[in-house]
């Protein structure tokens, strides 16, 4: 069954604009990731954040994660065309093993 | 440096015939997994190997069969292909907890 769920499913957008995608989760997690997929290809990671974390950044991303409200949100600033594509999070629970709960998958689109 | 390697990347297969996919991943990783990707799904795991020797099962392992063939490779095989197995199948490595997961370019796989 799916673990996150990503809001909205689909965000078309201006390049120069910032992207919000949000991921709600039902379990406790180990750590929330999340990732990048373009069309035909495989899944990219993008940034990894633990449970006990609130905050990441890596470039152009910032990532918040709120446990109390099993929540993360990606934030992608100063969009560009090149950021076209799906973006999913993903969970990976308590217990060491690192299987990872996908959800359905956000589509961004960066209009040029 | 290649990453985790699939093959074949399209397979075309008939109702009732066999077929094992490949996986190899050269950055010494313990765990490896094996997804399956279906439009408006995200990624299910089917199977995964937390340790060379051992094998688990994912949320939809029906229909299928994994062998851990040593620290770098990892199979997934379709003893009797049904339409219902017609997806992408993606195959990851990672090395330690709350590290990402390294994915493949995924395998197109349908069944006719």
């Amino acid at each position: 069954s799916q673990q996150g769920e990503e809001d909205p499913q689909a965000l078309s957008i201006q390049e120069g604009e910032n992207a919000t995608m949000n991921c709600s989760y039902k379990t406790s997690i180990n750590n929330l990731q999340w990732y990048r997929q373009n069309s035909g290809r495989g899944l990219v990671h993008l940034i990894l954040i633990r449970s006990n974390e609130r905050e990441k950044h890596s470039g152009r991303l910032r990532v918040t994660l709120d446990t109390s409200k099993k929540s993360s949100s990606l934030l992608i600033t100063a969009s560009r065309a090149a950021d076209t594509a799906s973006y999913f999070c993903a969970t990976a629970g308590q217990g060491g093993s690192e299987k990872l709960v996908f959800g359905k998958g956000m589509k961004l689109t960066v209009n040029p | 440096n290649a990453g985790v390697t699939q093959t074949p990347k399209f397979q075309v297969l008939k109702t009732g015939q066999s077929m094992t996919l490949q996986c190899a991943q050269d950055m010494n990783h313990n765990s490896m997994y094996w997804y399956r990707q279906d439009p408006g799904m995200g990624l299910r795991l089917i199977y995964y190997s937390a340790s060379e020797g051992t094998t688990d099962k994912g949320e939809v392992p029906n229909g299928y069969n994994v062998s851990r063939l040593n620290k770098r490779e990892f199979s997934l095989r379709l003893e009797s292909a049904a339409p219902s197995q017609t997806s992408v199948y993606f195959c990851a490595s990672t090395g330690r907890s709350n590290q990402p997961q390294h994915f493949g370019d995924g395998t197109r796989l349908s069944i006719l």
